[in-house]
């Protein structure tokens, strides 16, 4: 079983979907949640962290749930530039901590 | 502000060669870690430095090495380039334990 599972996707909704994705993790002691954003071919760019009380950042929600160890990440009236790989990562409040990464859930928004 | 800087781009290596990727973290950033992103999965962790030493490292085997410099700058060593090391390889980081990490826009390796 993998450290960190996402939804196996790929999504397709048109443009004004609220669209959700789930990730669970496996290590109980993880500490650090983030969504990443990944283009086609281009670098992972932090999207939000996520923290324990949940976070919202514009159309973004994103929430926690330590007891089922799984994060989400909610997209409210999607846009066309929101498709892309949408990355879970899980990681570790130390400096000797590895984050991981779930193998991304790609998301196509159509007019 | 330069965020992070990878070199070089693009390479292209025979099957048995070794290659040397080089990362400048983001100003104020003191931790490098390394990912191998193959295509259609996610990242993968190979290693993570912090203060010149090697703090945690993933499944890869002993072909891949690293270093940090005293200025934080970091290097990925490969050496016997198998066909499977074929990859984008992202170097990524950070300025505290517990923040998200940026990333560079990675090196693309092909060996051949």
């Amino acid at each position: 079983r993998k450290e960190v599972e996402q939804d196996p996707g790929p999504f397709n909704v048109p443009e004004g979907a609220t669209v959700a994705f789930n990730c669970t993790y496996s290590n109980s002691a993880s500490q650090s949640f983030f969504w990443y954003r990944q283009d086609c071919r281009k670098e992972p760019k932090l999207l939000m962290s996520v923290y324990s009380s949940g976070n919202e950042d514009g159309r973004f929600t994103a929430q926690l749930n330590r007891a089922s160890q799984y994060i989400s990440l909610l997209i409210r009236d999607s846009k066309l530039s929101d498709s892309a790989t949408y990355l879970c990562v899980v990681g570790y409040n130390t400096n000797a901590g590895k984050s991981t990464f779930g193998d991304g859930t790609t998301l196509t928004v159509k007019p | 502000d330069a965020g992070v800087t990878q070199s070089p781009t693009h390479l292209i290596k025979t099957r048995g060669q070794q290659v040397t990727l080089r990362c400048s973290p983001k100003s104020g950033h003191d931790t490098v870690s390394w990912y191998q992103q193959a295509l259609g999965q996610g990242p993968q962790f190979i290693f993570q430095y912090y203060e010149e030493e090697e703090r945690q490292r993933g499944n890869f085997p002993d072909r891949f090495s690293g270093h940090q410099f005293p200025n934080y700058s970091s290097e990925l060593n490969v050496n016997a380039l198998l066909l499977g090391d074929s990859a984008l390889y992202l170097c990524a980081s950070r300025e505290t334990a517990g923040d998200g990490y940026t990333f560079g826009s990675g090196t693309r390796l092909t060996v051949v």
